[in-house]
């Protein structure tokens, strides 16, 4: 079956502007995460989706950084005013559950490059 | 807060040569530890995992045990090929606020020559 699933590929902004990127995860899967890979940083947690429950947002940076998941399904992560330290590759990833034994299954990322 | 830190990179070994990547860990409770791996141009994988205090995991000739009493959970295999080359992360999920979220090592990169 299909995998996770990002878009874009790769983004190419200017500093201050916004950004949307945007994952679909493997369908049923009821867990959903955003992470970030950065040279300096590693790979951070960002943000947690679980069904209905409210997300765990306890990665997030700044107020800059904010995440949707529409009908338990597709999940939009926006960036408002981007700055360079921004730039990074953008990971999403699915489980059936958010159990802590479930496996996380990543998608190939969004590139994005802040100029 | 939970932690993972691992064996700074990078690794070169030779094909057939024995590999052990240190990964050690602090967290609440009893953690599932992980390790996943990323090849030259793809996204992460899981590699192996392990649920709870004595467990190896094991996959592609690799294997990992979960050992409480050290918090350690050091990937080793016994003859590395060309394909093993890839970067490695160690990672835990804990129990309690931290529910779900996977914490990761810095990653170590592999790179085996023939």
């Amino acid at each position: 079956g299909a995998g996770v699933s990002q878009s874009p590929s790769n983004k190419v902004t200017e500093k201050g502007k916004d950004v949307e990127l945007r994952c679909d995860p493997i369908s049923g899967h009821t867990a959903l995460y955003w992470y970030r890979q950065s040279l300096g940083q590693g790979l951070e947690f960002l943000i947690y989706f679980q069904g209905n429950s409210a997300p765990d947002k306890s990665g997030l940076p700044s107020d800059r950084f904010s995440a949707e998941r529409t009908g338990g399904s597709v999940s939009t992560l926006t960036i408002q005013r981007t700055q360079q330290e921004d730039s990074a590759v953008y990971l999403c990833a699915s489980s059936e559950e958010g159990l802590p034994w479930d496996e996380q299954f990543f998608g190939p990322g969004t590139r994005l490059t802040v100029l | 807060g939970n932690s993972v830190t691992q064996m700074e990179g990078p690794v070169t070994l030779s094909e057939e040569a024995f590999l052990t990547i240190n990964c050690t860990y602090t967290a609440t409770g009893y953690p599932s530890l992980f390790w996943y791996v990323q090849y030259p141009g793809e996204g992460l994988q899981l590699l192996l995992k392990a649920t709870k205090a004595d467990d190896k995991g094991s996959n592609k000739g690799f294997e990992a045990t979960y050992r409480k009493e050290t918090t350690s959970f050091h990937l080793e295999k016994g003859s590395v090929q060309v394909s093993d080359s890839a970067v490695y992360f160690c990672a835990l999920k804990a129990g309690g606020t931290s529910y779900g979220k996977l914490t990761f090592g810095q990653g170590t990169i592999l790179t085996v020559h023939p």
